[in-house]
């Protein structure tokens, strides 16, 4: 079946250092890829989407380029924030929409100052 | 503003008790979810619904249920069956086109002892 694996936390980094959080998946179909942020005690909130292959998903300084020929969809940040500590999910819907998303474990990332 | 609610954010309950989670969205989503995360597993799926009056099992289905009477609602009741029923459970919807991507609400985080 389908499935989303991510690089096991947790990763600590200093204020301002790269970030390359690994996602790769395995799905029968051409799936959309989702990545996904946790603070603490919250809910997930949508950090970035790739719809299909080569798209390159952005936001607040994260980027996420979905290569289908390594079926990666690896979280990337060239400067990273103490406030940037969370919880990172990648995710993969492979069907129609309003069918649930799978997972991958999440990873944690503590960022210090 | 447009958004899921869920409500209680903190429950406590006896072992042996049923209780319901409240999940409401105002985001005219067809499509609602039920997701469990326990550390270090991820999101796994409980139910979910594309249409009102209509549900489907996920992956760990049993000790729960679900109703879908309204568009807006999709309560969650943990039965007594639930041999572990201690987690955050996350509600979620998306609309039934598109990339299937999700909005969740903040969770609940129930305990039983």
């Amino acid at each position: 079946g389908d499935s989303v694996t991510q690089m096991e936390g947790p990763v600590t980094l200093s204020e301002e250092a790269f970030l390359t959080i690994n996602c790769t998946y395995t799905a029968t179909g051409y799936p959309s890829l989702f990545w996904y942020v946790q603070y603490p005690g919250e809910g997930l909130q949508l950090l970035l989407k790739a719809t299909k292959a080569d798209d390159k998903g952005s936001n607040k300084g994260f980027e996420a380029t979905y290569r289908k020929e390594t079926t990666s969809f690896h979280l990337e940040k060239g400067s990273v924030q103490v406030s940037d500590s969370a919880v990172y999910f990648c995710a993969l819907s492979d069907t129609q929409a309003g069918t649930a998303l799978i997972f991958g474990k999440g990873t944690t990332l503590s960022v210090s100052s | 503003d447009g958004g899921i609610t869920q409500s209680p954010k903190y429950l406590f309950r006896k072992e042996g008790q049923n209780v319901t989670l409240s999940c409401e969205q105002n985001l005219n989503h067809d499509a609602m979810y039920w997701y469990r995360q326990d550390p270090g597993q991820g999101l796994r799926l409980i139910y979910y619904s594309q249409i009102v009056n209509d549900f489907q099992k996920g992956d760990i289905a049993e000790g729960y249920s679900v109703s879908r009477e309204k568009k807006e609602s999709f309560p969650l009741t943990v039965t007594s069956a639930q041999k572990n029923p201690t987690a955050f459970y996350l509600c979620a919807s998306s609309p039934r086109t598109g990339s299937n991507e999700q909005y969740f609400g903040p969770g609940t985080r129930l305990t039983v002892t």
